[in-house]
């Protein structure tokens, strides 16, 4: 099983983002896929995750109406589209293989929110 | 959203040493705790699942236990490469809320 994460950058505030997780080694559209992020130096904080053929989504409160969670199940690639950011999204943002518990988890891209 | 209360919140001890850490659920979550462990720079890796339930190639020396809303993480002997943070997860309900994280450092 890997995932990539990649898309991260430095964006100003109120900008927009889209992060991408690329899965191989499992049968991608037969998954749930989550997104989990960390703050600098903070914990680890549950951001969002969707059913294996997108039907059902779900959201932190702290992201709800600002982020959107899809996938392509033909191009095995989870995303996260971030809207209207905010500083304190700045953290590190990995994807998770499942629900809850996520055995697998990619190596994370750093989202940067500052002007 | 459930609130995961982890303690300690830092740990020192030395190697050999028995260690555990606990984690309080604000309401039940029968089984559904996940123990994760973090090295800097790294993703966190998970150790148990169910509460007690050992991932596949993790030492025998990590354990958990407990149910409800108390539950408890133990490493029986401790040895270098345990250092690290090691976070607890419900997933009775989403949001998945994890623990504060425990940084545990050898003495």
């Amino acid at each position: 099983v890997q995932l990539l994460e990649s898309g991260g950058d430095l964006i100003h505030p109120g900008g927009s983002l889209r992060l991408s997780c690329a899965a191989s080694g499992f049968t991608f559209g037969s998954y749930a896929m989550s997104w989990v992020r960390q703050a600098p130096g903070k914990g680890l904080e549950w951001v969002s995750a969707i059913s294996n053929d997108a039907y059902n989504t779900y959201y932190a409160n702290s992201v709800k109406g600002r982020f959107t969670i899809s996938r392509d199940n033909s191009e095995n690639t989870l995303f996260l589209q971030m809207n209207t950011l905010r500083a304190d999204d700045t953290a590190i943002y990995y994807c998770a293989k499942d629900l809850s518990p996520s055995a697998y988890w990619g190596q994370g891209t750093l989202v940067t929110v500052s002007s | 959203d459930i609130q995961m209360t982890q303690s300690p919140s830092s740990l020192s001890a030395f190697v050999g040493d028995r260690v555990t850490i606990t984690c309080q659920a604000s309401q039940d979550i029968s089984k559904y705790l996940n123990w994760y462990q973090q090295k800097p720079g790294k993703a966190p890796k998970l150790l148990i699942y169910d509460a007690s339930k050992l991932e596949t190639g993790v030492p025998s020396r990590f354990s958990g236990s407990g149910s409800g809303t108390h539950f408890t993480f133990t490493i029986s002997s401790l040895q270098p490469e345990d250092i690290a943070t090691y976070y607890c997860q419900q997933y009775d309900n989403l949001p998945g809320t994890f623990g504060q994280g425990t940084k545990l450092n050898i003495k």
